[in-house]
């Protein structure tokens, strides 16, 4: 079965960096595209980026646009979200999620979270 | 960017009753459009893509209508596992975008 455990949560300070992993298991991580989506506290959902199968197409919610990068180690099974230039309005959990197909589709399988905390 | 707006917000409804959560797109997203199903401390669950289309495993009381900018997301007969939030997102169009969620609660 699908398995997506995420992990590089923690607390860090407003203006530095953080990398959140995503590893895979259970399909073939190769040929599909994966996401990131972000929940604050009590809060709904919100779409971060997305990367597809191969990694030669990225797109990211302005929110986030220029500041954090998706990428992916098809070798190693693995998602990464390389986050910088933190904001305390990026304090959430992030979920790592599979694309039903090579890329920009509904997503069907997801991980459990990492919780960000941006705070001084 | 496309603008997803749920309503109502909150939905009270008697286990046994039908439900029907509404998503309006800003622009028309086609038939892009997906319903995910949340419970607290969990991630969120796919039930619906391609606006009618059950995910794997989705019981048949969940159905999705709809096409263009006006959705709904039917639960014919809540039972108690039903009640929990309801989000929809559109992929017609990048940067991806989600509604604010429905929260359905027992009545």
């Amino acid at each position: 079965q699908v398995q997506l455990v995420e992990s590089g949560g923690g607390v860090v300070q407003p203006g530095r960096s953080l990398r959140l992993s995503c590893a895979a298991s259970g399909f073939t991580f190769s040929s599909y595209g994966m996401h990131w989506v972000r929940q604050a506290p009590g809060k709904g959902l919100e779409w971060v980026a997305a990367i597809s199968y191969d990694g030669s197409n990225k797109n990211y919610a302005d929110s986030v646009k220029g500041r954090f990068t998706i990428s992916r180690d098809n070798s190693k099974n693995t998602l990464y979200l390389e986050m910088n230039s933190l904001r305390v309005e990026d304090t959430a959990v992030y979920y790592c999620a599979k694309d039903q197909v090579a890329y920009g589709y509904s997503c069907d399988d997801w991980g459990h979270g990492t919780l960000v905390t941006v705070s001084s | 960017e496309r603008v997803m707006t749920q309503s109502p917000a909150t939905l009270s409804v008697s286990p046994g009753e039908r439900a029907a959560l509404s998503c309006r797109a800003s622009q028309s997203v086609g038939s892009n459009l997906a319903w995910y199903q949340q419970k607290p401390g969990q991630a969120p669950r796919l039930l619906i893509y391609r606006a009618s289309t059950r995910a794997t495993g989705i019981p048949a009381r969940f159905s999705g209508s709809g096409s263009g900018t006006e959705f709904t997301l039917t639960i014919s007969s809540l039972q108690s596992e039903d009640f929990a939030v309801y989000y929809c997102q559109q992929y017609n169009y990048w940067p991806l975008t989600f509604g604010g969620g429905t929260r359905v609660e027992i009545k």
